[in-house]
């Protein structure tokens, strides 16, 4: 069975700084790979994603991830954060089965962002 | 374009009755996913729907039903309401195919007393 394992629950960075937030899955094959976030009462924004191809992806608000097969691994990065970045992060991993199309997702990681 | 739209936004509703929660997806898809969100389980699959009939189910009791209607608006209904079920139900739509990204709504929020 697939998973996903955020290991941070809760990450406090300043602004301006760097961010990278973990994301390792398992999965029997090469799997889709999503990084989502989630405001206070809000539904889930995609923020990239990977499919096939570069292993680094460029996603909105400055957001890139990469993709590493040896390390089942799918890290989120930002160079600088800005204090409107302040949410819920989760990464999830989607079927090659094309009949289906249900994600898994980590438990996500919280992120703080002090002035 | 608009989004997915999810209907109500916010519900309360007592232990042992029924609700029933309307996704409308973004225009032209024809996927339908419902997931529940609760901070013990986190986010967890319900169901998929793609042309009027479900495509794969989650890990959840048969009080937690479906169903996709031609113009692709989906319903979902829980019966005999239980505390754990209060959560957020989220909706996320999708073109077609595996590939296709889910777009998700706003949730709905039910609180089971």
């Amino acid at each position: 069975a697939q998973s996903v394992t955020q290991p941070d629950i809760h990450i406090t960075v300043s602004e301006g700084a760097s961010l990278e937030l973990r994301c390792n899955y398992s999965y029997g094959a090469t799997p889709y790979l999503f990084w989502y976030v989630q405001s206070p009462g809000q539904g889930l924004q995609l923020l990239l994603k990977y499919f096939s191809g570069d292993t680094l992806v460029q996603g909105i608000k400055g957001f890139e991830a990469e993709f590493k097969r040896s390390q089942s691994s799918f890290n989120l990065r930002k160079p600088s954060v800005h204090w409107s970045d302040a949410a819920e992060y989760f990464c999830a991993v989607g079927p090659l089965d094309t009949g289906r199309r249900a994600l898994t997702f980590g438990s996500g990681t919280r992120l703080q962002v002090q002035p | 374009k608009a989004g997915v739209t999810q209907t109500p936004r916010y519900l309360i509703k007592t232990r042992g009755q029924q609700v029933t929660l309307s996704c409308s997806p973004i225009s032209g898809h024809r996927s339908v996913s419902w997931y529940q969100q609760t901070p013990g389980q986190g986010l967890q699959f319900l169901f998929e729907y793609f042309s009027e009939t479900q495509r794969n189910k989650g890990n959840f009791p048969g009080r937690f039903s479906g169903r996709q209607f031609s113009n692709s608006r989906s319903e979902m209904n829980v019966s005999t309401l239980e505390l754990g079920d209060s959560a957020l139900y989220l909706c996320a739509s999708s073109l077609a195919l595996s590939t296709d990204t889910q777009y998700f709504g706003p949730g709905t929020r039910l609180t089971v007393l």
